[in-house]
Order: structure tokens, then sequence, then C-alpha cells
């Protein structure tokens, strides 16, 4: 098993641009998950999803957008990218949501940097 | 006031060394606590989780929880340089609307020197 993919690795966009996150998980889970990890303020929760076709909202998901047409993929799409954004983007999956070891697995991460 | 309270460190410490990591929470519905280890330029992985007040070990590793104090603690014994690395509680609720949402802290940064 390849567990949480994610790319690109890192991206440098311009303001304005408009680029697609890439997150796969080949362990058939349902639960999916974005993540933002800014330094020294912990990951908050961008959008999750409890299966295909179904998203919601998280903690700062203003600028983001999300689709889930299929169980494996979870792509995070950034429209008009502004500085603010310039972060690092986790993605995550779990088969068990809500027991206390539903664990989250996480992808390596992708580094961006909008200028 | 944050929902999640943790010292962002940095920590450094010597090998050998009793390590104590610490959150405060605001928050009483959160019910299940966890401890992710962050290695540099990596994603977090789970290291322990628990659910109710008291201990639990693994290893060289003890997670603490006092849930009346809404305080939990991340407790690593005879420290070693593999240990380095950012280390993150998170907490979520209980019940079936949570969809497993997490909520971390702020991350502490942990250096263990030879």
């Amino acid at each position: 098993n390849a567990g949480v993919t994610q790319t690109p690795k890192f991206r440098i966009l311009k303001i304005g641009q408009s680029m697609t996150l890439q997150c796969a998980q080949d362990m058939n889970h349902n639960y999916m998950y974005w993540y933002r990890q800014d330094p020294g303020m912990g990951l908050k929760l961008i959008y999750y999803s409890v299966g295909a076709g179904i998203t919601d909202k998280g903690e700062v998901p203003n600028g983001y957008n999300v689709s889930r047409s299929t169980t494996e993929d979870f792509p995070l799409r950034l429209e008009l990218a502004a500085p603010s954004q310039t972060s690092v983007y986790f993605c995550a999956s779990s088969y068990w949501a809500d027991t206390p070891d539903g664990t989250q697995y996480f992808g390596p991460g992708t580094r961006l940097l909008v200028l | 006031q944050k929902e999640v309270e943790q010292d962002p460190g940095p920590l450094s410490v010597p090998e050998g060394a009793i390590v104590s990591l610490n959150c405060t929470y605001s928050n009483s519905a959160f019910q299940y606590f966890m401890w992710y280890r962050q290695y540099s330029r990596k994603g977090p992985e789970l290291l322990m989780y628990t659910y109710s007040s008291g201990n639990k070990e693994d290893g060289r590793f003890t997670a603490q929880v006092d849930k009346s104090s809404k305080y939990i603690s991340l407790f690593i014994r005879d420290s070693q340089p593999s240990d380095s690395a950012t280390y993150l509680c998170a907490m979520k609720y209980a019940g079936g609307t949570s969809y497993g949402k997490l909520t971390f802290g702020q991350g502490t940064i942990l250096t263990v020197h030879p």
C-alpha cells in the first residue's frame, strides 16, 4: 500500500493563479481531510469528506474548494491564489471516524508559496 | 481563547532526559485525545491515543489525561536523539456528527541532543 499520496511536493504560484492539489489513498478509507499548517500554528481543517460525493467545510474553507467523485481521490482547488495561502497542505484519511482509535493517516504534504 | 493551547517551545534536552509535553483545552465536549509526532518536512503520524482520564503507557511513552482540569500530557522517558520532532496534541468530539474532525494544538518542537 502506498498509503496517502500528495502531488505536487512543492509549488510556487503567482497571486491570482489557480491550482489543484492532488490527494489519493489506496486504503479504501471513507473519511478524508485537508489541513493547512502554518509555522507555530498547528494544523487547521480546511475541508473534509465522509464518502464519495459528500464534502463539508472545516474551520478555514475560504479560498478553497473540494470534490470527491471517488473513494480514492480528494483534490483541493485553490482559486485566485493569495499570499495568505502560503502554507504546507496535508491530506489525511481514516477508516473509522467516531472511535478513539480512528487513526488519521497523513500524506507527506504539499508546500505552497504564493508570490 | 484557542480551543487547544500547547506551548510551542522549542524544548531542548540531553539524551536520557524525561520530557513532559502538555496541552490544555477549553471545550469539555472533547472526549478523544491523541498525540502525533511530526518529523521535519514529513506528515504527522499517530503516536498514542486515549479517551479516559488516567495514564496509558506504550514503551517509553506515557499519555496522561485529566478531564476535570482539561489537561493532557505526554511523557517521554529515556529520550533519544531520534525523538527529535514536533509533537502535536489533537482531540476530537465523540458521536456521529463529529466525523473525526481533529482540533490540533500548535505543536512543540523537541530537540534531544547526544
